[in-house]
């Protein structure tokens, strides 16, 4: 059974700090990580993609990936009350059909 | 329109009715998929079609029903519903579904409502 975890939370954070959201995946054949940022009563958002171990970075947000570990992680650099949100963590694990397994999402509070 | 769009955006309906959903991408990929989101659970993948062929039925009910009748267009027909398929149904397209990674783009949701 492929599964990604992630703590429901509530993260809460004060305004200008850094924001960690963990995720972990049981099957090492996954290639790749995704993650989504969703707003209360919106759609999952795309907001980084990783392919390789190591660290990615865009803007605010490095998403990083240990696939000895099993582990992905967020960091959001200057969390802002607007990054108050569920991040969803998905693995992609190839194949024929494109397929994604979620994670259940972290909350994240954002204070001001 | 841009993006992938979903009409309705609610929609509640008796367990004896008979509606469809409809997605539209406007990015021009070929893969259209199909996925409920339930309070307190993942999203659950339904199904996938890729060029006009589904690819994927991941042990949906039959009460479920997708037509995909070219590569901008996804339906998805329901009938004799359960209250328990309440739920946020959101469409999502990709470039492809094979040959490297295709990063899924979401559509705004439908939020149904079985009574």
């Amino acid at each position: 059974q492929k599964e990604v975890e992630q703590n429901s939370g509530p993260l809460s954070v004060p305004e200008g700090a850094i924001a960690s959201l963990n995720c972990t995946y049981s099957d090492r054949g996954s290639q790749s990580f995704f993650w989504y940022r969703q707003y209360s009563g919106k759609s999952p958002e795309l907001i980084m993609s990783i392919y390789s171990n190591g660290d990615k970075e865009d803007g605010r947000f490095t998403a990083q990936l240990n696939k000895a570990s099993q582990y992905v992680s967020l960091l959001i650099r200057d969390s802002q009350p607007s990054d108050s949100a569920t991040y969803l963590c998905a693995g992609h694990y190839g194949g024929a059909t494109n397929k994604l397994i979620f994670g259940t999402g972290t909350l994240l509070a954002v204070q001001p | 329109e841009t993006g992938v769009t979903q009409t309705p955006r609610h929609l509640v309906m008796g367990m004896t009715n008979k509606k469809s959903l409809k997605c539209e991408q406007h990015l021009g990929h070929n893969a259209m998929y199909w996925y409920k989101q339930s309070a307190k659970k993942p999203l659950e993948l339904m199904f996938v079609y890729s060029l006009e062929e589904r690819v994927e039925n991941n042990s949906v009910p039959s009460r479920f029903s997708p037509e995909c009748p070219n590569s901008s267009h996804l339906f998805l027909h329901l009938h004799t519903l359960q209250p328990e398929d309440s739920a946020l149904y959101l469409c999502a397209s990709s470039r492809d579904v094979a040959g490297g990674i295709n990063e899924q783009f979401f559509g705004p949701g439908t939020r149904l409502t079985v009574l």
